[in-house]
């Protein structure tokens, strides 16, 4: 079991916008900043969204993050079907002294 | 660029160990921090610790900080991870990760391309 509570899938139809939610607890997402990951099918992760909102180089706009309290989101707008992929939410647990990953969420493009 | 290349698939019996290699490139190695991170078939990300390129010093995650160890050497920019007494659950993607960041947060920035332990009997 997870530390960080993500669904375990989401789906979409192209063009459409869709988000993903990530739970956790006062000492992990309540202290520290959310990264998200993208694996796309046969690859390792990739970083996608790194504290909270900030996307690296080649990261296109329709990605985007965002934080408040103990949650956090994914959005994803103008969803294409390259991007269907696993997403993980991770952040630093206080408590932990350590990383704690999301479950993951399965997006499916219809 | 950044290059963060690791040893290929590794076939263990249960018992043995198993030591897998991060070279990295593109960047000073003593920099920034190497984190490990495993994948079961199917599975989520799980992470593993964190050496200090620059000190050699560890951060290892609770549930399995008796079996692993964490060593790098500066001279050839390359990061290890070496796993003990390996059971069938241990089969596994281990990723080696390079992290980024500052004050205001770090990430794992830089993702190898992954190391099948395969545990079997």
């Amino acid at each position: 079991q997870s530390v960080l509570t993500q669904p375990p899938s989401a789906s979409g139809t192209p063009g459409q916008r869709v988000t993903i939610s990530c739970s956790g607890s006062g000492s992990s997402i309540g202290s520290n900043p959310v990264n998200w990951y993208q694996q796309l099918p046969g690859a390792a992760p990739k970083l996608l969204i790194y504290t909270n909102i900030q996307r690296p180089s080649g990261v296109p706009d329709r990605f985007s993050g965002s934080k408040s309290g103990t949650s956090a989101s994914l959005a994803i707008s103008r969803l294409q079907s390259e991007d269907e992929a696993d997403y993980y939410c991770a952040a630093w647990d206080d408590s932990l002294n350590g990383w704690v990953f999301g479950g993951g969420t399965k997006l499916t493009v219809l | 660029q950044v290059q963060v290349v690791q040893s290929g698939t590794e076939v263990k019996m249960p018992g043995a160990s198993v030591k897998v290699s991060c070279k990295t490139s593109g960047y000073t190695f003593t920099t920034y921090g190497i984190s490990w991170v495993r994948q079961a078939p199917g599975q989520g990300l799980e992470w593993m610790g964190w050496i200090s390129a620059y000190t050699g010093d560890t951060n290892l995650a609770q549930k399995i900080q008796g079996r692993v160890a964490l060593t790098r050497d500066i001279s050839t920019s390359t990061a290890y991870m070496e796993l003990r007494s390996l059971r069938p659950d241990d089969t596994a993607f281990y990723y080696c990760v390079r992290e980024a960041g500052d004050s205001t947060g770090y990430y794992f920035a830089y993702w190898g391309q992954g190391t099948l332990v395969s545990v079997s009997s």
